[in-house]
């Protein structure tokens, strides 16, 4: 099946510190990835849609200036948290979009717990 | 609008049945269902188009009523391994690739 790897899985930081966050889709080409937060046991909430090769389209209420997103192959997302601070803390899950195959769905990422300090 | 998913939690004993349902007040092209374990990533389990399928594996099954803009999962034997949170996403249109997760639904299944 379709795997995506996400790095790191956790992460502890300063506040007013960035982070970068990696997705990849290992045996698959995603021009669509897609970035989720979750806070516990809580649903899955649409952060922004990443395109290979454009720029990021992002939910109603997040900011784009925050939350940088750069799909720079069919392979690789990035999410880079700026000036993170306590409240950014949460569970970040990336998905990649697979239609080569009989299904068009998503994959997603083991995920990234961040936490703000 | 968040599709709403019912029941919220549910205890089984292993070997009982389960139904979870998946209601959206959007019109719906597609409902896919994963299954999410504390702590990991949600899996995919399979997915339905408009038409009104119903699709299954092993003992895992699901059903897309697209007038009634409802989906349910049904889940036979249940063994141990289906403990998690299950998700419905929602999509609306056909290329559109946004999903639209449910609010879950916790199962716990019990020796």
């Amino acid at each position: 099946g379709a795997v995506v790897s996400q790095h790191p899985s956790r992460v502890i930081c300063k506040s007013g510190t960035s982070v970068k966050i990696e997705c990849r889709s290992l045996d698959f080409q995603a021009t669509t990835m897609f970035w989720y937060r979750q806070f516990p046991k809580q649903s899955l909430m649409l952060m922004a849609t990443s395109n290979e090769g454009s720029k990021a389209t992002y939910e109603q209420g997040v900011e784009k200036d925050k939350f940088l997103i750069n799909h720079a192959s069919l392979t690789l997302s990035t999410l880079t948290v700026t000036s993170a601070h306590p409240e950014d803390s949460s569970f970040y899950i990336c998905s990649a979009r697979d239609w080569a195959g009989l299904t068009d769905t998503q994959y997603f990422g083991p995920g990234t717990r961040l936490t703000v300090l | 609008q968040q599709p709403v998913q019912s029941p919220q939690a549910v205890i089984l004993r292993e070997g009982e049945d389960a139904v979870i349902n998946c209601s959206s007040s959007k019109a719906l092209y597609s409902v896919h269902w994963y299954r999410q374990k504390h702590g990991e990533a949600p899996v995919f389990l399979m997915i339905l188009l408009k038409g009104g399928e119903q699709k299954g594996h092993d003992k895992i099954s699901a059903s897309f009523n697209e007038k009634k803009q409802q989906s349910s999962l049904y889940l036979t034997a249940s063994q141990l391994s289906y403990s998690g949170t299950y998700f419905c996403g929602t999509g609306s249109n056909f290329g559109n690739e946004k999903l639209t997760f449910g609010t879950g639904t916790r199962l716990t299944i019990i020796p």
